[in-house]
């Protein structure tokens, strides 16, 4: 089973809203990510997790706020966020270690809009 | 720093036509290689891989790519388009090596058009 799931698939928010977004992955892997992608555009890395720990954050707004609770969740925590932040956020995950798969696999996405 | 190249933003093929997909990458050894799906409102959908040996990779839907490094490239093709292929597809890079996470480096994209 390759399947990352997140939730919700739709989220409008306003600028003081507070509200997060939700990724679960049951493959045993130790390496998740967060992306974001804008209409017509590639996806953009923002954070990355191994074994638990933010290991990469590319130079990210604080005002998106990672967290990995355990090896199979990980939530974006989204607060007082810009219009121009309405994007796709995808999460994804991969294997890791000697002798790993090295595939990442994407989750459909979560639809962010800032109002 | 790594860099992938798709030359072509969109492409139109009619259905049952062959498809190549071209992809150029930057990186000094050979990275590991990927191209992903992605259809309209949806996320990305892994095709194929290659991290080495057959240069000739088979993936799911009828794909397939050759890497090539003299010209460093990663093309995908498909004999006979289907009407349900229309999509945007990335081509992507990482760094060889197992351990560590993944850092993907994706092209523009390229977006097809199936025309019936």
């Amino acid at each position: 089973d390759t399947e990352v799931t997140q939730t919700p698939k739709h989220l409008v928010m306003g600028m003081t809203n507070k509200k997060s977004l939700k990724c679960e992955q049951h493959m045993g892997h130790r390496a998740m990510y967060w992306y974001k992608q804008k209409a017509k555009k590639p996806p953009e890395l923002m954070f990355v997790y191994s074994y638990e720990k933010l290991s990469i954050n590319e130079s990210v707004p604080s005002r998106f706020s990672p967290e990995c609770p355990n090896s199979s969740l990980l939530n974006l925590h989204l607060h007082a966020l810009q219009p121009e932040d309405s994007a796709l956020y995808l999460c994804a995950s991969s294997p890791l270690g000697r002798g790993a798969g090295n595939t990442i696999y994407f989750g459909e996405g979560s639809w962010l809009t800032v109002v | 720093a790594q860099s992938v190249t798709q030359p072509d933003i969109h492409i139109t093929v009619s259905e049952g036509a062959s498809l190549e997909l071209r992809c150029n990458y930057s990186y000094g050894a050979t990275p590991y290689l990927f191209w992903y799906v992605q259809s309209p409102g949806q996320g990305l959908q892994l095709l194929l891989k290659y991290f080495s040996g057959d240069t000739l990779v088979q993936g799911i839907k009828g794909f397939e790519a050759e890497f090539k490094r003299s010209q460093s490239s990663f093309n995908l093709r498909k004999p006979s388009v289907h009407w349900s292929d229309a999509a945007e597809y990335f081509c992507a890079v990482a760094p060889p090596g197992t351990g560590s996470a993944r850092q993907l480096t994706f092209g523009s994209g390229t977006q097809l058009t199936v025309l019936p």
